[in-house]
């Protein structure tokens, strides 16, 4: 039969404008969270992480926000610029000895001159 | 010179064909994987290994098979490729202390 594609979650900003990309989680277990962003024909990059002993950390022009309660995640890109256009991941580390990644299926960000 | 470098980066094969994907890096660390990327999918683990004497599963590892030749290189098999296995794969390594991941550019394999 016909397959149908998976359409990546998009969000489409204004240069300059703040994105805020969402991520929900599944293991209410995970200890480590990180956010990573693949540009077109490259490998995912590590932007910023977080442990679930905090709830918000910032790094350049990016801030991850952490809401254990509703398993949540967040980030905020500030002064969204053209070379920002990626998709970005959310990835979870569930918690125990194996420090293995789970990754969400990510969310393509695209950002309008 | 990129950390985790992969080999080869573009690869086109029949159907029933062995296939070999190369996977070195120059970070030193222990912890090496595998995933598969797919349109829409994520990342998906094949893979992983924590040492050279230590290779496990991940959540897709039928049809595949890895050997750890050395600390730095950890080679991934297909050992008769079939078209649902075309797809993006990505070989990364990871420090002990925080798991954080760094990512290969990627092999980009077809089976026809």
């Amino acid at each position: 039969g016909e397959s149908v594609g998976l359409h990546l979650p998009t969000l489409s900003v204004q240069e300059g404008d703040n994105s805020i990309i969402n991520c929900a989680y599944s293991n209410s277990a995970s200890d480590y969270f990180i956010w990573y962003k693949q540009e077109s024909g490259k490998g995912p990059q590590f932007i910023i992480d977080i442990r679930s002993n905090m709830d918000k950390r910032q790094g350049q022009r990016v801030t991850v926000l952490l809401n254990k309660t509703v398993k949540h995640l967040s980030l905020q890109i500030a002064a969204t610029q053209p070379g920002d256009s990626a998709v970005y991941f959310c990835a979870e580390r569930g918690g125990g000895s194996n420090y293995k990644l789970t990754f969400g299926k990510g969310t393509l960000l695209t950002v309008n001159p | 010179d990129a950390d985790v470098t992969q080999t080869p980066r573009n690869r086109i094969t029949k159907t029933g064909k062995r296939i070999m994907l190369e996977c070195s890096q120059t970070k030193g660390h222990d912890r090496m994987y595998w995933y598969r990327q797919d349109p829409g999918l994520g990342l998906r683990l094949i893979y992983y290994s924590f040492d050279v004497k230590d290779i496990n599963k991940g959540e897709i590892s039928d049809g595949y098979s890895v050997s750890r030749q050395a600390q730095a290189k950890f080679s991934l098999s297909l050992e008769s490729a079939i078209p649902n296995q075309t797809a993006l794969y990505f070989c990364a390594t990871s420090r002990v202390e925080t798991g954080e991941l760094f990512f290969g550019e990627g092999s980009r394999l077809t089976v026809l």
